[in-house]
């Protein structure tokens, strides 16, 4: 069984789309999180959702908004893509009072 | 604010050589301290943890020991194989908000 889960793995559109990247968990866990992690290997902390509220939203342009349609989804949708959104998006999950946090396989979105 | 600094790399070995990875940390309080791993091509995942002064993490043949004093948490590895090549990230976890801190990834290359 996949713990956290991501569709598409790998995305690749035109620069002024709009997509979006799918995040499931079966972990039963409170909180979720988008992570954008650039080719250097660099990790930056995106959203946060706890229990279907905004905890943590870093200076991330307005063109990326996550929406959590229940506890165990959170997806990312991304408007108005540049070339500089390349990069590997990881959702990750983690229980209330947990340090532990369990990553999907990440999406690598490519803008041409 | 509340920082992880990490040696930069790649750091590159012949197989079965001795393995540190520095890490230090800024953190106002007692932060727990983590390492994670990613290898090629998948999310993170945890490899050690140490929650308080002197506490040892171990995992998979890698140990690293929470130094107050030093303010580190070195990771250490006794014989290194071609599969521990990836890259590896050192994080500290304050309990007041339960946010992860990253450090910037150190890539680790063995060659057989």
């Amino acid at each position: 069984d996949t713990a956290v889960s991501q569709t598409p793995k790998y995305l690749v559109t035109q620069m002024g789309n709009d997509k979006s990247i799918k995040c499931e968990q079966n972990l039963g866990h409170d909180t979720m999180y988008w992570y954008k992690q650039d080719s250097k290997k660099f990790l930056k902390i995106m959203f946060s959702y706890n229990n279907k509220e905004l905890i943590i939203n870093e200076t991330v342009p307005n063109r990326f908004s996550p929406k959590s349609p229940d506890k165990a989804h959170l997806n990312l949708h991304i408007n108005s893509l540049e070339l500089g959104d390349s990069a590997v998006y990881f959702c990750a999950s983690t229980a209330h009072g947990s340090y532990e946090q369990y990553f999907g396989p990440g999406t690598r979105l490519t803008v041409t | 604010g509340n920082s992880v600094t990490q040696m930069e790399g790649p750091v590159t070995l012949s197989e079965e050589a001795f393995l540190t990875i520095n890490c230090t940390y800024t953190a106002t309080g007692y932060p727990s301290l983590f390492w994670y791993v990613q290898y090629p091509g998948e999310g993170l995942q945890l490899l050690l943890k140490a929650t308080k002064a002197d506490d040892k993490g171990s995992n998979k043949g890698f140990e690293a020991t929470y130094r107050k004093e030093t303010t580190s948490f070195h990771l250490e590895k006794g014989s290194v194989q071609v599969s521990d090549s990836a890259v590896y990230f050192c994080a500290l976890l304050m309990d007041s908000n339960y946010q992860l801190i990253w450090g910037a990834g150190t890539k680790l290359i063995i060659k057989p």
